[in-house]
């Protein structure tokens, strides 16, 4: 069955940058975009951008634009997202979600387990 | 970019009672639009993709309709593992949005 398993919990100082893995198995990795969502404590969702993880090719939420990066490492399978210049409003835990395709829909079809990321001096 | 609006924010409701959210996109979306279930401290579950298409494995008790701007999820008789926030999401476009959600209780 497919899996996303996720990188463990960080805590970084404002200014600092926070990278966060995403390594799949269960499925064939080039196959279907990754995205990163992430969700603020008590606050809903967040769409940061996604990587087509065949290409390499990204697209990225403006709001993030400039200080999000997402990569992949396709021989073992994984995706990252790295995010630089923290505040404390980027306090949140972060998702990778797999998109999977059917019928020309795209939908997020499996998600990692989240990774808390604290922003705090 | 395309806002999607949820309504309620918020609902009480019985165990058994036939609950229905609404969601609303800035702009069409035809049949785009996804539903996902989140749990405290849980990812979120895809419940429903293309506007009205059950994922496998989610209970028929949950159906989705609509087109274009304006969609439903129908919980027709709500039980005590439902209570969660629900949240719309719109897939016809890049950036892809989601509803603030929906947080359904027990009353």
């Amino acid at each position: 069955q497919v899996q996303l398993e996720q990188s463990g919990a960080e805590v970084k100082k404002p200014g600092a940058s926070v990278k966060v893995s995403c390594k799949a198995s269960g499925y064939t990795f080039t196959d279907y975009y990754m995205h990163w969502v992430r969700q603020a404590p008590g606050q809903g969702l967040e769409w940061m951008g996604r990587i087509n993880p065949n290409s390499g090719d990204t697209h990225y939420a403006q709001k993030f634009q400039g200080r999000v990066t997402m990569t992949r490492d396709t021989s073992i399978s994984t995706a990252y997202m790295e995010l630089s210049r923290l505040k404390s409003d980027d306090t949140a835990v972060y998702y990778c979600a797999k998109e999977g395709l059917q019928l020309g829909q795209y939908y997020f079809d499996d998600w990692g387990q989240g990774t808390l990321v604290t922003v705090s001096s | 970019d395309i806002q999607m609006t949820q309504s309620p924010s918020s609902l009480s409701a019985f165990v058994g009672d036939r609950v229905t959210i609404t969601c609303r996109a800035s702009q069409s979306i035809s049949d785009y639009l996804n539903w996902y279930q989140q749990k405290p401290g849980k990812a979120p579950k895809l419940l429903i993709y293309a506007a009205s298409i059950l994922q496998s494995g989610v209970p028929s008790r949950f159906s989705g309709s609509g087109s274009g701007t304006d969609f439903t999820l129908t919980v027709s008789s709500l039980q005590p593992e439902d209570f969660a926030t629900y949240y719309c999401q719109q897939s016809y476009n890049i950036p892809r949005t989601f509803g603030q959600g929906t947080k359904v209780e027990i009353k």
